[in-house]
């Protein structure tokens, strides 16, 4: 059964630092990775996907997220945080040929000023 | 950008009554989903639905749920009896396509649903 471990429940940033937020996932085949992030009262945002090639990818808001199968990870970075960044935070793990998603739990990310 | 948009943003029901949640899925996109998070607790899938037939669901899917779509745009979540562990933000999305490295599922703002 395929799994996704977000180990950061909440994690604190000051503006303009650095972020990365990890995920490890657990998957028999080749999987298809995202990350989506939930501001407050929204909906779920795609903010990348992976899905096979170049293991480093480029999403939007400036976020980008390294696939690196011997750790079973795809970790998300922004090189330098903005206030708007602050929100919850999800990796999710599919099926190459099928069409359900698997969570991980989430990361609150909270910028201080 | 188009949306998935979902219907009420929130719901309150008495434990017992039955209650439909409504989805307006992207118009174009011909695979739809319902997902819900419990309060503190992970995103779960529910139920995926292609060619006026459901293609998965889980185990949490049981005969208290159904989804139908009844005319051209919209797809509903109807659960017969709710009880209060249903409680939770119930989020509907929809993709291009099954495959989902091509065509990603697309997520609506969710509704609320509390069960009192």
């Amino acid at each position: 059964a395929q799994s996704v471990t977000q180990p950061d429940i909440h994690i604190t940033v000051s503006e303009g630092a650095s972020l990365e937020l990890r995920c490890n996932y657990s998957y028999g085949a080749t999987p298809y990775l995202f990350w989506y992030v939930q501001s407050p009262g929204q909906g779920l945002q795609l903010l990348l996907k992976y899905f096979s090639g170049d293991t480093l990818v480029q999403g939007i808001k400036g976020f980008e997220a390294e696939f690196k199968r011997s750790q079973s990870s795809f970790n998300l970075r922004k090189p330098s945080v903005h206030w708007s960044d602050a929100a919850e935070y999800f990796c999710a793990v599919g099926r190459a040929a099928g069409n359900k998603l698997t969570f991980g739990g989430g990361t609150r990310v909270l910028v201080k000023p | 950008e188009p949306e998935v948009t979902q219907t009420p943003s929130h719901q309150v029901t008495q434990m017992g009554q039955e209650v439909i949640l409504r989805c307006v899925p992207i118009s174009n996109h011909l695979y739809f989903y319902w997902y819900r998070q419990i309060l503190g607790q992970k995103v779960e899938f529910l139920v995926s639905f292609y060619n006026n037939e459901i293609s998965e669901k889980s185990e949490i899917f049981d005969d208290q749920f159904s989804v139908e779509r009844p005319d051209g745009s919209n797809f509903t979540l109807k659960i017969r009896s709710t009880k209060l562990e249903d409680s939770a933000m119930y989020f509907c999305a929809s993709s291009a396509s099954g495959e989902l490295g091509n065509q990603p599922q697309h997520f609506g703002d969710g509704t609320r649903l509390s069960i009192l």
